[in-house]
């Protein structure tokens, strides 16, 4: 089992529609957790942390369940500058800043 | 603001030949990371170092890959010698004390024929 996984997708989506991803992660300890988001053939930029009480950004809505190891992001009316792929990464319990990441969930908006 | 520089951009090897990816990261940045991404295996980690000092390389493939960081402005990861299989993107990322963002930067395509 991969220490954290995500659906592949891709999402086809929509403009103005609401999609939420997913990312399971197996290690119960995992302290910090956080949203990438990666532009075909550029690097993974920060999008947001996730925190336990939940936390939003504009149209971006983020949730962490610690009882069943899962982080979720919901995009609101999304827009075709949403497209890209999203990636989910945990950071573990040992100290240090080892960043564990998924595989990526590819969007697509659709005018 | 510069933000992590990685040379060169693309690099394109016949098989056997030794690889050299440099990279640069963010000024003051206390932590540095080698990530390999490829489709069928995404962004793995490959090995960080916190003030130079390497933390964990229980991700670096074999002993063909190695990296070093010798000072707080530079670090290198080698591949001697380079494989087929070894084509991805080799990204470095940089992150402060203060924080636990991870900064990216534009990353190395490696091909190797």
């Amino acid at each position: 089992r991969k220490e954290v996984e995500q659906d592949p997708g891709p999402f086809n989506v929509p403009e103005g529609a609401t999609v939420a991803f997913n990312c399971t992660y197996s290690n119960s300890a995992s302290q910090s957790f956080f949203w990438y988001r990666q532009d075909c053939r550029k690097e993974p930029k920060l999008l947001m942390s996730v925190y336990s009480s939940g936390n939003e950004d504009g149209r971006f809505t983020a949730q962490l369940n610690r009882a069943s190891q899962y982080i979720s992001l919901l995009i609101r009316d999304s827009k075709l500058s949403d497209s890209a792929t999203y990636l989910c990464a945990v950071m573990g319990n040992t100290g240090g800043f080892k960043t564990i990441f998924g595989a990526g969930t590819r969007l697509f908006v659709k005018a | 603001d510069a933000g992590v520089i990685q040379s060169p951009r693309h690099e394109v090897t016949e098989m056997g030949q030794e690889v050299t990816l440099r990279c640069k990261p963010i000024s003051g940045h206390n932590s540095l990371f080698w990530y390999r991404q490829t489709m069928m295996r995404g962004l793995e980690l490959l090995i960080y170092f916190n003030n130079n000092v390497p933390i964990d390389d229980s991700g670096m493939p074999e002993d063909r890959f190695s990296a070093k960081m010798p000072n707080a402005s530079f670090s290198t990861l080698k591949i001697q010698p380079s494989e087929p299989r070894d084509s991805a993107v080799y990204f470095c990322a940089s992150t402060p004390d203060s924080s636990y963002e991870q900064y990216f930067g534009p990353g190395t395509r490696l091909t190797v024929t």
